[in-house]
């Protein structure tokens, strides 16, 4: 069955930076875009970031530009959130997200992770 | 960028009432949009794609409509495993913004 495990969150201080993995099995991960979503305790679903099957796309969400960094590594079928600059606001659940059709982005968040909590407090 | 105006954000109702949310795009999405949805504690769970495809095992009392720049998700029959809370989101383009979520509720 598909698995996405995030490891990697925790408490972390105002400026500081927070590596983020998270790594798929049960599906043909190098073929398949991969998203961040977080969501704040409380609130509502926030789409972070993505990423192309073969790296070839990424794309941000304003809030995170410039300060987060989306990566993959087809052969350890792990995506990375790389995150620099921290601020209180980014404080949230991230999950990772793989989509449901191999090779485009015009396709849905088919498989998600159980969300790992990022607490950025000093 | 596309904005996603969902309504309502919460909605009372009761076991066998038929509810409708409700999803504005600010620009054309053209059939690219999902519903989810998501329990406390939990990651979201797909149950729409392509505006009105029903995903594989998901009850056939939810049923999604629209195009363009509306769209709308309809649970006929409420069970109380549906109370929870509903977001849409677009996927034609980057950012792949959702709706800020309906949360159904007991009545």
């Amino acid at each position: 069955q598909v698995q996405l495990v995030e490891s990697g969150g925790g408490l972390v201080q105002p400026g500081r930076s927070l590596r983020l993995s998270c790594t798929a099995s049960g599906f043909p991960f190098s073929l398949h875009g991969m998203h961040w979503v977080r969501q704040i305790p409380g609130q509502g679903l926030e789409w972070t970031a993505y990423i192309s099957y073969d790296d070839s796309n990424k794309f941000y969400a304003d809030s995170v530009k410039g300060r987060f960094t989306i990566s993959r590594d087809n052969s350890k079928n792990t995506v990375f959130l790389q995150m620099d600059t921290l601020r209180p606001e980014d404080t949230a659940l991230y999950f990772c997200a793989g989509v449901a059709e191999p090779y485009t982005m015009i396709t849905p968040l088919e498989y998600w992770g159980q969300g790992i909590l990022v607490t950025v407090s000093s | 960028d596309i904005q996603m105006t969902q309504s309502p954000s919460s909605l009372s109702a009761s076991v066998g009432d038929r509810v409708t949310i409700t999803c504005r795009a600010s620009q054309s999405i053209s059939i690219w949009l999902a519903w989810y949805q998501q329990k406390p504690g939990k990651a979201p769970k797909p149950l729409i794609y392509k505006a009105s495809s029903l995903k594989t095992g998901v009850p056939s009392r939810f049923s999604g409509y629209g195009s363009g720049k509306e769209f709308t998700l309809t649970i006929s029959g409420l069970q109380p495993d549906d109370f929870a809370t509903y977001y849409c989101q677009q996927y034609s383009g980057s950012p792949y913004s959702f709706g800020q979520g309906t949360k159904l509720e007991v009545k």
